[in-house]
């Protein structure tokens, strides 16, 4: 059972380099998310997506980009990595849309930027 | 925009100690969530409350859901190592697709 797949685990990039975070889930959930976790603030939502073509806005959106071209995939991209991105990134899906529903998260993706 | 805060933010108890944390959301919400994350792993899913007043038990969690619908506990009997972990707990305000959050409550054992 693979669940939510992301990639990289790791990774480090210095400042105003690029880079995409892939997720991947082969539960055919509609809802896909990403998070970010830092220390003591919890988990904000960056960008959400309720189905294949549509995205939309979290708490902290600004520095990444989102796309939704299949139900399978949302990758987040960093345009110009900034050190204020140094964070543990999180992608989590559930089966339908609305405002209930358990999350499944992915693994993490620790992301440094120098 | 909506805030979801848990106290305590941290929380040492001794093995076999009660342990309870607390979450207030800005908003009234449609339901609330409850996830547990161990040291170094990711967030896993424990329960759902989406009534007034709810109140769910497993084994020796106890959840309750405010009658207001703002409020939340969560609440471990004779804590056991195995507990050890941030919890969380997360909620969308009605009618809204995003789920926000709480600051967490990191829960550490002493043997």
């Amino acid at each position: 059972n693979a669940g939510v797949t992301q990639t990289p685990k790791f990774q480090v990039l210095k400042t105003g380099q690029s880079m995409t975070l892939q997720c991947a889930q082969d539960m055919n959930h509609e809802y896909m998310s990403w998070y970010r976790q830092d220390p003591g603030m919890g988990l904000r939502l960056i960008h959400y997506s309720v189905g294949a073509g549509i995205t939309d806005q979290g708490e902290v959106p600004n520095g990444y980009n989102v796309s939704r071209s299949t139900t399978e995939d949302f990758p987040l991209r960093l345009l110009s990595a900034a050190p204020s991105q140094t964070s543990v990134y999180f992608c989590a899906s559930r089966p339908g849309t609305g405002d209930t529903g358990e999350l499944f998260f992915g693994e993490g993706s620790r992301l440094t930027v120098l | 925009g909506q805030q979801v805060m848990q106290i305590p933010q941290y929380q040492h108890v001794q093995e076999g100690e009660d342990f309870t944390t607390y979450c207030n959301s800005s908003t009234t919400l449609s339901n609330i969530q409850w996830y547990k994350q161990r040291p170094g792993g990711h967030p896993v899913f424990l329960i759902q409350l989406v009534k007034s007043g709810e109140v769910k038990k497993q084994k020796r969690l106890t959840f309750q859901f405010g009658e207001a619908k703002k409020n939340s506990s969560l609440h471990i009997t004779a804590t056991q190592t195995t507990d050890v972990g941030t919890y969380f707990c997360a909620g969308p305000p009605q009618g809204n697709e995003k789920l926000t959050f709480g600051t967490g409550t990191r829960l550490t054992i002493i043997p």
